[in-house]
């Protein structure tokens, strides 16, 4: 069963920074390229990043652009997302989610979501 | 960036009522269009991918359609379980934008 686990959400002061972890198992990790989306309360969806399944090709919202780093560990089935120079725009519900074809990033979206960590950035 | 247009913004509709919601890009995407279903509290889950090809587990009852800049998502007869939030999303570019969402409310 794919199970995808993310951690590291919290209160952060605007300015601040957060690292987000996403535990999976289930599937090979290593073949599938993998996407944050984040979720402001009461809101839509907005897609924050993707990276290949080898960690070699990385692509972002310009919102968050300079400001985040998106990585993967493929020995430890993890994706990682570092948030920096958070603003209280970037309070949200952070998702992870698995490519629903391994190796593709464009014309493929995704088929399983964590359950999410919420961010909350305090101005 | 590509934007997605979804209407309508929110729908009141009953059990057993045929529903078609539309999503419209604001340039060509071809057929690289995904819906997702939400409910209140949870992530999305996954519908229909390449525009009209459903997702395996889900009813039949769901289909999707379209080509190019205008897609439709329709539910042939409303289930007490469809009331929830839609979403369009294009695959096209990065980042893979969404459409603002259509909620789906008992009448």
């Amino acid at each position: 069963e794919v199970q995808l686990v993310e951690s590291g959400g919290g209160l952060v002061q605007s300015g601040g920074s957060l690292r987000l972890s996403c535990a999976a198992s289930g599937f090979t990790f290593s073949s599938y390229p993998m996407h944050w989306v984040r979720q402001a309360p009461g809101k839509g969806l907005e897609c924050v990043s993707v990276i290949s399944d080898n960690g070699g090709r990385t692509y972002y919202a310009s919102s968050v652009k300079g400001r985040f780093t998106i990585s993967r560990d493929n020995s430890q089935n993890t994706l990682y997302l570092q948030m920096g120079s958070l603003r209280a725009e970037d309070s949200a519900v952070y998702y992870c989610a698995r490519a629903w074809a391994a190796f593709t990033i464009f014309g493929v979206g995704t088929d399983y979501w964590g359950q999410g960590t919420l961010v909350t950035v305090s101005s | 960036a590509i934007q997605l247009t979804q209407s309508p913004s929110s729908l009141s509709a009953s059990v057993g009522d045929r529903v078609t919601v539309t999503c419209r890009a604001s340039q060509d995407i071809s057929s690289a269009l995904a819906w997702y279903q939400q409910k209140p509290g949870k992530p999305p889950t996954l519908l229909i991918y390449d525009d009209l090809s459903l997702e395996i587990g889900v009813p039949s009852r769901f289909s999707g359609s379209g080509s190019g800049t205008d897609f439709t998502l329709t539910i042939s007869s409303l289930q007490p379980e469809d009331f929830a939030t839609y979403y369009c999303q294009q695959l096209n570019t990065y980042p893979h934008s969404f459409g603002q969402g259509t909620k789906l409310e008992i009448k």
